[in-house]
């Protein structure tokens, strides 16, 4: 079964120092999504992505966050100056554009994310 | 109650006994569903109710969902040792392109 892939599974950066974390969802899927997931709380939207740009993204993501598909099969979050409290699981997550949204999205393994 | 929350935040139980959990939301939805998370893993898609179901079922899961009072149940029977992970509900409120988690119930099924 077809599943997304995101690299690399654990990332370790020096706070203020930039990070990109890799996606490559599953290939006939649309519509891409950020997501994170502080130790022990609760997943958080962070961005939707659909054609290109992007559809809706929360409080939670800021100017220092940036997404990106760069060629047409990777989907890629950038963190520019990264702060002790990004360090979270990072999930990316895709989905098929069936009728009404009734796809579900299918989620990757996540990054984990750790500034020092 | 998350948006949505989950109750309970965590469950003990032994194994062949059902499981229950418990997830209320906040806004109207498209959809509601439930996902399971292993330890350290990503999230696995159990299980999509519509708006305008009631019921779902799915192997030993069954799905309620009560519109009227913004909540929906996951009903494990029979359960095993490997259903141990954490289980979340996820909204998918009408024009929005983003799915809301709730807190999650760490289930554990004692062998």
């Amino acid at each position: 079964e077809p599943e997304v892939t995101q690299t690399p599974s654990h990332q370790v950066t020096q706070m203020g120092q930039e990070v990109i974390l890799r996606c490559v969802p599953i290939s006939n899927h649309l519509y891409f999504y950020w997501y994170r997931q502080i130790l022990g709380q609760k997943v958080e939207f962070l961005v939707s992505f659909y054609n290109n740009e992007i559809s809706e993204k929360s409080e939670i993501f800021d100017d220092q966050f940036s997404v990106e598909r760069p060629d047409g099969s990777n989907f890629t979050l950038k963190i520019r100056s990264t702060k002790l409290e990004d360090s979270a699981m990072y999930f990316c997550a895709s989905r098929f554009p069936g009728q009404g949204g009734l796809e579900p999205q299918h989620f990757g393994d996540g990054t984990r994310l750790s500034i020092l | 109650s998350q948006q949505g929350e989950e109750d309970p935040q965590a469950l003990s139980i032994q194994e062949g006994e059902n499981a229950t959990m418990n997830c209320s939301y906040k806004t109207s939805i498209n959809n509601l569903q439930w996902y399971r998370q292993n330890s350290g893993r990503g999230l696995v898609h159990l299980i999509l109710i519509r708006s305008n179901e009631r019921e779902k079922h799915s192997g030993r899961l069954r799905v309620t969902l009560d519109t009227s009072k913004k909540s929906s149940s996951l009903l494990i029977t029979a359960s095993r040792a490997a259903d141990t992970a954490s289980y979340f509900c996820a909204s998918d409120p009408p024009g929005t392109y983003k799915y809301i988690f709730g807190t999650g119930t760490r289930l554990k099924v004692l062998a």
